[in-house]
């Protein structure tokens, strides 16, 4: 099975910060990566698939890199609404999500 | 409009079982892969399941044996049967759309229907 490491677990940060959340898979994965956005109480919302590739209606504040193991989601310019917790999966072989990292409010 | 709408939860004792629901609109349930994501209260994401466009299935080792994914085209409507419920099933289950293309990901869900299972 993959695993799927996420770091920080959580971070504070401030309106306007720019923010990068790591992701590392136990092998390669490719580019087999998204990155999903979820809210209290929400279903979680496709930020970045495969990778690199911004989902429709995502604002270009988010983005995606990596290949192989090593992936990042990093955030511009943080937002008010972007306070949120964070999950990477891979999608290599079946499916597999990271444990998460809460963003708040620093 | 893409739309999901989960149903089917509830309480259930240990050993018990639940047909849960998950009704397409905007979209055909057999046109995408179609998958079953849960949450446990306070924790992250887990798959759960999967169908294909083709029919073919696959489980979660945690799950495996005990629960069945399905779908009947004619209700645009996805299954999943739990069965042989136990403590640690308990959860919030969502559906999931797969989105047509590179890397699978899931790119519409539903509002997710819970799952308690205590006796």
């Amino acid at each position: 099975d993959i695993q799927m490491t996420q770091s920080p677990s959580s971070l504070s940060a401030s309106v306007g910060d720019r923010v990068t959340i790591t992701c590392r898979a136990s092998q390669s994965i490719i580019n087999y990566l998204n990155w999903y956005q979820q809210k209290p109480g929400k279903a979680p919302k496709l930020l970045i698939y495969a990778a690199s590739s911004l989902q429709s209606g995502v604002s270009s504040r988010f983005s995606g890199s990596g290949s192989g193991t090593d992936f990042t989601l990093t955030i511009s310019s943080l937002q008010p609404e972007d306070f949120a917790t964070y999950y990477c999966q891979q999608s290599y072989n079946m499916f597999t999500f990271g444990p998460g990292t809460k963003v708040d409010i620093k | 409009e893409v739309q999901l709408v989960e149903s089917g939860g509830g309480l259930v004792q240990p050993g018990g079982s639940l047909r849960l629901s998950c009704a397409a609109s905007g979209f055909s349930v057999s046109n995408n892969y179609m998958s079953w994501v849960r949450q446990a209260p306070g924790k992250g994401l887990e798959w759960v399941s999967i169908i294909y466009t083709a029919g073919s299935t696959f489980y979660a080792a945690s799950v495996k044996g005990r629960f069945t994914i399905s779908r009947d085209n004619s209700k645009n409507t996805l299954y999943l049967q739990v069965s042989s419920l136990r403590a640690e099933d308990t959860g919030l289950y969502y559906c999931a759309r797969g989105k047509v293309g590179v890397a699978d990901p899931f790119d519409y869900w539903g509002q997710g229907t819970l799952v308690t299972v205590s006796s």
